[in-house]
């Protein structure tokens, strides 16, 4: 079964940096995007990047583009997402999620999101 | 970017109603769509893929239509363990985008 399993909740100063790791367990890490998405107090899913480990270029939202940086390292099996110069409005849960689909007691990669993190609390705050 | 709506934004019904969540995108995805269940404090949890493949272990009473901009989620006989916000997602063209989610509450 694979678990994707965050880090802990950080506080922030407004100006400052943060990363979220993400460690997978149980399927194959390499082959299956993980990809960031963010969801702020009372809204909605927002996707922020998303990288395949294999090949270690990431794909990043306009948005976000200059201020996240999404990176992998295929020998621990664990996604990174950084973001800096961090503001107010970026107090959200962080959510990494694989990208995948399960069909015939077999997962294929792309597509929806079939596994995700529990989720990682970020607070900015002075 | 490709801006998905969802309707209702809320939906009130009760156990055993069949309840329909529409999903519109501002321009064709084919059938790269998702469809989620999100829980208060938990992360979504997949449910449809291709606009109408059930992902493996989600009940049967969920179903998903649809192709180009228009898609339905369906749930033939409301459970209690179904009242969430439900959200749409297109995956045709990066960035991925979510809908604004709808939210599907106790009558």
């Amino acid at each position: 079964q694979v678990q994707l399993v965050q880090s802990g909740a950080e506080v922030k100063k407004p100006g400052s940096s943060v990363k979220v790791s993400c460690k997978a367990s149980g399927g194959t890490f390499s082959s299956f995007p993980i990809n960031w998405v963010r969801q702020a107090p009372g809204q909605g899913l927002e996707w922020m990047g998303g990288i395949i480990p294999i090949f270690g270029t990431a794909n990043y939202a306009q948005k976000f583009q200059g201020r996240v940086t999404i990176t992998a390292d295929k020998s621990t099996s664990i996604a990174y997402m950084e973001l800096s110069n961090l503001r107010s409005e970026d107090a959200a849960v962080y959510y990494c999620a694989r990208a995948g689909y399960c069909s015939g007691g077999s997962c294929y990669s792309g597509g929806g999101f079939d596994y995700w993190g529990q989720g990682t609390l970020v607070i900015v705050s002075s | 970017d490709i801006q998905m709506t969802q309707s209702p934004s809320t939906l009130s019904a009760s156990v055993g109603d069949r309840v329909t969540i529409t999903c519109r995108a501002s321009q064709s995805i084919s059938t790269w769509l998702a469809w989620y269940q999100q829980k208060p404090g938990k992360a979504p949890k997949f449910l449809i893929y291709k606009a109408s493949s059930l992902e493996s272990g989600v009940p049967s009473r969920f179903s998903g239509s649809g192709s180009g901009t228009e898609f339905t989620l369906t749930i033939s006989s409301l459970q209690p363990d179904d009242f969430a916000t439900y959200y749409c997602q297109q995956y045709n063209n990066s960035p991925w985008t979510f809908g604004q989610g709808t939210k599907v509450e106790i009558k």
